[in-house]
């Protein structure tokens, strides 16, 4: 089956400091790949998405790339701001044998906070 | 704001009863999705909706059950409640019936307590 596996939180920066949060996934089919974010309070916002291999997607200076030989999409951003502060949970939706899944299989999410 | 209404935003109820929970889907879009977002089980798909019809089902329990009735909208329903079905329920939105190619716009969520 489909699974979704992110680093273990949470997540403690500094302002302006480089985030890395790791995921990793299983799947069937050809997966699309995406990065979603959740501000206290609020449901979940797509921050990225990536479709096919070697894809990148970019957002609000989150980036992530579609890595097929190490089934990766790993989320960095370069300077991250205490407004960064959320949940960021890594999902997938995949194709199996001609059938369209429109299902999100979500990784754990993992919290981040940044302090000034 | 995403467009999509979750109603109510809290409940709280006892064991065994039942409860409905209702979303209202982003303009334009025939794609309704809910999940359940616990501290244990993390964030679940249970149940796709697409223009009225069930079109995919996850993981479920035979206690809830959902429809898309035909100005969209949708309601899940959970009955015999159990103290574990304490949880977020969140409803999403896509125009694409396959959830593949453009993106799910979420609801803020059901907070539901059972006491």
């Amino acid at each position: 089956g489909n699974s979704v596996t992110q680093m273990e939180g949470p997540v403690t920066l500094s302002e302006e400091a480089f985030l890395t949060i790791n995921c990793t996934y299983t799947a069937t089919g050809y997966p699309s790949l995406f990065w979603y974010v959740q501000y206290p309070g609020e449901g979940l916002q797509l921050l990225l998405k990536a479709t096919k291999a070697d894809d990148k997607g970019s957002n609000k200076g989150f980036e992530a790339t579609y890595r097929k030989e190490t089934t990766s999409f790993h989320l960095e951003k370069g300077s991250v701001q205490v407004s960064d502060s959320a949940v960021y949970f890594c999902a997938l939706t995949a194709t199996a044998g001609g059938t369209s899944y429109g299902k999100l299989t979500f990784g754990q999410g993992t919290i981040l906070t940044v302090h000034p | 704001d995403s467009g999509v209404t979750q109603t109510p935003k809290h409940l709280i109820t006892a064991t065994g009863q039942r409860v409905t929970l209702r979303c209202s889907p982003r303009s334009g879009d025939l794609s309704v999705y809910w999940y359940q977002q616990s501290l244990d089980q993390g964030l679940q798909f249970l149940i796709q909706y697409y223009n009225g019809e069930e079109r995919a089902k996850g993981n479920i329990l035979e206690r809830f059950s959902a429809q898309q009735f035909p100005d969209l909208h949708s309601e899940l329903n959970l009955s015999s409640l159990e103290l574990g079905d304490s949880a977020l329920y969140f409803c999403a939105s896509s125009e694409d019936p396959h959830g593949r190619n453009s993106p799910l716009h979420f609801g803020n969520g059901t907070r539901l307590t059972v006491t």
